[in-house]
């Protein structure tokens, strides 16, 4: 079945450091991908997405491009901030609930 | 305002003791989910519904039971079967249009 693996955490940056969390997926056909942020006590606030192929989605400086050749869609950020601490889940899409992987926890110092 | 309400955010129950907990929505979606998240743990889904008046078990469904009446409401019983229901509950909607999934912000039940 569909599965996500995603790199374990914690990782711990300092501010301005460019930041790669690895994301890959199992997946029949072609589904849409995500990746989504928590931020201690709150839900899940979806932060990008692709729908296909080749796709790059991107908000508030966070990239991640849809590798169909390498099944994967891994997260960056050039430079990142105190403020962009927090828990980062990639998620599979498709016709049935969303697939996420474990979560990755990134803390970022000043 | 519009979006998805999780009330109460913090709950505390007896063992025991079922606990209903709410997730209302007005934002016209199709679908709505919960999931389980355990500290420093990933998100397990326990029920999902598509349409109103059907609903299907997640990975994770035993001691729990949810009800989808109507489309904005998709409340979850926590029953004193589920051995260990500390745990933060989210919520979660979709359209029927895209599989994008939106998030509740979540209810923090402890069980003393």
């Amino acid at each position: 079945g569909n599965s996500v693996t995603q790199m374990e955490g914690p990782v711990t940056l300092s501010e301005e450091a460019f930041l790669t969390i690895n994301c890959t997926y199992t997946a029949t056909g072609y589904p849409s991908l995500f990746w989504y942020v928590q931020y201690p006590g709150e839900g899940l606030q979806l932060l990008l997405k692709a729908t296909k192929a080749d796709d790059k989605g991107s908000n508030k400086g966070f990239e991640a491009t849809y590798r169909k050749e390498t099944t994967s869609f891994h997260l960056e950020k050039g430079s990142v901030q105190v403020s962009d601490s927090a828990v980062y889940f990639c998620a599979l899409g498709g016709n049935t609930p969303l697939v996420f992987g474990k979560g990755t926890r990134l803390s970022v110092i000043a | 305002d519009g979006g998805i309400t999780q009330s109460p955010k913090y709950l505390f129950r007896k063992e025991g003791q079922n606990v209903t907990l709410s997730c209302e929505q007005n934002l016209n979606h199709d679908a709505m989910y919960w999931y389980r998240q355990d500290p420093g743990q990933g998100l397990r889904l326990i029920y999902y519904s598509q349409i109103v008046n059907d609903f299907q078990k997640g990975d994770i469904a035993e001691g729990y039971s949810v009800s989808r009446e109507k489309k904005e409401s998709f409340p979850l019983t926590v029953t004193s079967a589920q051995k260990n229901p500390t745990a933060f509950y989210l919520c979660a909607t979709r359209t029927g249009v895209t599989d994008t999934q939106y998030f509740g912000p979540g209810t923090r039940l402890t069980v003393l």
